[in-house]
């Protein structure tokens, strides 16, 4: 199977645009999870989308949302940039199975620039 | 909350030495760890996790609730495992997915 895909890779944006990066999962899978990363903060959570609804949030502001698809695929959206935006954002797909340990399978992520 | 540390950013050992990474959780609930490894130009990628008490690449993991630990360990180290290495706890709320992660040690095996 091939496995997560991320689009774009690279990315560069300027402080109070918007933008949109898209997540398509490994197929089968239908939760997709979405992770910051930068070097102070390291890896943190952002949200889990399964069967188009948001199941998990983390503690992050309102600029920054997603949505799942019919087909999982899912999308990322964040508003007014602000330079501490600036970081590789992960996407990660599992099954999705209750009650169970769902290994995660992450992409290459996208690496977003704020200047 | 649940937090994961991982007290050692950079760990260096020779080749052939014992490596044992350290991680240290708080959660309230019945934990699911996870080791996540990160290989040079590749992407995050399951090394191992707690509940199927496997070993992969000679790496294993215990969980100790009374310490709250989970640390990795393998008795000889190579080369090949040089690698950014993140403890991951899995909190389960809505029956979904959500890691917490440490902040990565990266391990240097020296030849």
């Amino acid at each position: 199977k091939a496995g997560v895909t991320q689009t774009p890779r690279y990315l560069i944006k300027t402080r109070g645009q918007q933008v949109t990066l898209s997540c398509s999962p490994i197929s089968g899978h239908r939760s997709v999870s979405w992770y910051q990363q930068t070097p102070g903060q390291g890896l943190q959570f952002l949200f889990e989308y399964f069967s188009e609804t948001q199941r998990n949030k983390g503690n992050f502001p309102g600029r920054f949302s997603g949505r799942q698809f019919s087909n999982s695929r899912s999308e990322m959206n964040v508003s007014t940039l602000e330079l501490g935006d600036s970081a590789l954002y992960l996407c990660a797909s599992s099954e999705g199975l209750a009650g169970s340990s769902d290994t995660q399978y992450f992409g290459p992520g996208t690496r977003l620039t704020v200047l | 909350a649940q937090r994961v540390t991982q007290p050692e950013k950079l760990l260096s050992v020779f080749k052939g030495a014992p490596v044992e990474l350290k991680c240290n959780y708080s959660y309230s609930g019945s934990p699911e760890l996870f080791w996540y490894v990160q290989y040079s130009r590749q992407r995050l990628q399951l090394l191992l996790r707690h509940i199927s008490r496997e070993s992969i690449k000679g790496f294993t993991a215990d969980l100790n609730k009374g310490e709250t630990s989970f640390h990795l360990k393998k008795p000889f180290a190579q080369e090949e495992d040089s690698a950014m290495y993140y403890c991951a706890l899995s909190g389960r709320r809505n029956a979904g997915n959500m890691l917490t992660f440490g902040g990565g040690t990266r391990l240097m095996v020296k030849p």
